[in-house]
């Protein structure tokens, strides 16, 4: 079976915060993404790496960054949560060309108070 | 850019009806196509996806998809509902080259009327 853990399913954190979501898979695969999930805007892509210590801008980078120094961990950092940035977080894997299909962690829930 | 685009915000079915979810895309060249589910509570979980060949795919718990590259197209469709059925369900596109990006629809939350 595919694991992709996430660090933490809850977490609240104070406005200004620096805000670390971890996470990590067992897959070996080349691509990591960090999604998130609000009602009524679907996944929306914050960022992705295709191999470490490479990443490229999602959609909705603002207000993010993101570390990969192993293959197999992508940390998402919040430099300074907000809380507009209380959501549902999702990381997700998927191998190289050919290999295709993501499989996603269970969500971090977040709360920025 | 890719993108994909989910009309339905929310389809309300009933029971033993049948289903079409709509999905659009927009990518330069052929993609690989997925639906996602996302039951209450739960993770996603892949539905079906396409690559290639035959346009019409089949997917689990009885889904299946056709690819029609003239619209742009890549609808979910299910015969029957069943009140199990009721959850979210996104497309998504994903790059054939490069890195390997992939992008979500909005979603279409389905409802089942018993």
């Amino acid at each position: 079976d595919v694991k992709v853990t996430q660090s933490s399913r809850y977490l609240v954190k104070r406005t200004g915060e620096k805000v670390f979501l971890e996470c990590v898979q067992d897959m070996d695969h080349e691509n990591m993404f960090w999604y998130r999930q609000d009602p009524g805007l679907g996944l929306r892509l914050i960022y992705f790496s295709y191999d470490v210590k490479m990443k490229e801008k999602g959609d909705i980078p603002e207000g993010y960054s993101v570390s990969r120094e192993k293959k197999e961990r992508f940390s998402l950092i919040l430099e300074s949560a907000s809380t507009n940035q209380t959501s549902m977080y999702l990381c997700a894997i998927r191998g190289g060309p050919g290999n295709t299909e993501a499989f996603f962690g269970q969500g971090t829930r977040l709360t920025v108070v | 850019a890719q993108s994909v685009t989910q009309p339905d915000i929310h389809i309300t079915v009933s029971e033993g009806a049948s289903l079409e979810l709509r999905c659009n895309y927009s990518y330069g060249a052929t993609p690989y196509l997925f639906w996602y589910v996302q039951s209450p509570g739960q993770g996603l979980q892949l539905l079906l996806k396409y690559f290639s060949g035959d346009t019409l795919v089949q997917g689990i718990k009885g889904f299946e998809a056709e690819f029609k590259r003239s619209q742009s197209s890549f609808n979910l469709r299910k015969p029957s509902v069943h009140w199990s059925d009721a959850a979210e369900y996104f497309c998504a596109v994903g790059s054939i080259q490069g890195a390997q990006k992939l992008v979500f629809g909005q979603g279409t939350r389905l409802t089942i009327n018993p």
